[in-house]
């Protein structure tokens, strides 16, 4: 249980165009969906913070209008990449929390999908 | 703002131990934790524990938490080659989780 998928699981795309990444969680309702961007060889830092039926929070530094979140139901989050340019090249990925879900019995465990790598050119 | 440092590479021999350290700014952390990466995928959670817990075991992972120094490790016995991957400590004190740098372990035969 508690699987997370994430489409596409790579993309190529030209500059100037926009990419859809779709985030889903398949088992569980995640009241939580979390974005991440990953750099070759950095951490992961988060972007966004997004609860169904709201906007989403975005973290400092981030740039909600090019980076737009939609949490529109329960087990769907999507993040739109506006006017891709090389430097958002990245591996981009989310993860999804509930309550009282997880083989630890934490309390708000997030469950990561595989990532979305994409390659702007 | 809270900082999460891990150095950067660890290489051991197949079957010996391996410990991978993680240094904190934020003490009013709740949770830490340790996620595995494997290339080109998500992160799997191996391990957490709860700030006010010095040890946590389970199975061929046994993680320490020093709170005074703000320091955590991870350690694994009989180190696999299938362990090989990016280990990335954690830590939270809402429902956002500050990553480290990541440790890069390579095992070799």
């Amino acid at each position: 249980g508690a699987v997370v998928s994430q489409h596409p699981s790579w993309v190529i795309c030209k500059s100037g165009t926009s990419v859809k990444i779709e985030c889903r969680s398949l088992d569980f309702q995640a009241t939580t969906m979390f974005w991440y961007r990953q750099f070759p060889k950095q951490s992961l830092m988060l972007m966004a913070t997004s609860n169904e039926g709201s906007k989403a929070t975005y973290e400092q530094g981030v740039e909600k209008d090019k980076f737009l979140i939609n949490h529109a139901s329960l087990t769907l989050s999507t993040l739109t990449v506006t006017s891709a340019h090389p430097e958002d090249s990245s591996f981009y990925i989310c993860s999804a929390s509930t309550t009282g879900l997880g083989a630890f019995q934490h309390f708000n465990e997030q469950f990561f999908g595989p990532g979305t790598r994409l390659t702007v050119l | 703002g809270e900082d999460v440092e891990q150095s950067l590479f660890l290489s051991v021999r197949e079957g010996d131990s391996s410990v991978i350290n993680c240094t904190y700014t934020d003490s009013s952390s709740t949770y830490l934790y340790w996620y595995k990466q494997e290339p080109g995928a998500g992160l799997q959670l191996l391990t957490y524990i709860f700030s006010n817990m010095d040890m946590k075991q389970d199975q061929r992972l046994t993680v320490l938490l020093n709170k005074k120094d703000k320091h955590l490790s991870l350690r694994i016995a009989d180190t696999q080659t299938g362990d090989s991957a990016i280990y990335f400590c954690a830590e939270s004190d809402t429902d956002k989780l500050i990553f480290g740098t990541g440790t890069r372990l390579q095992v070799f035969p």
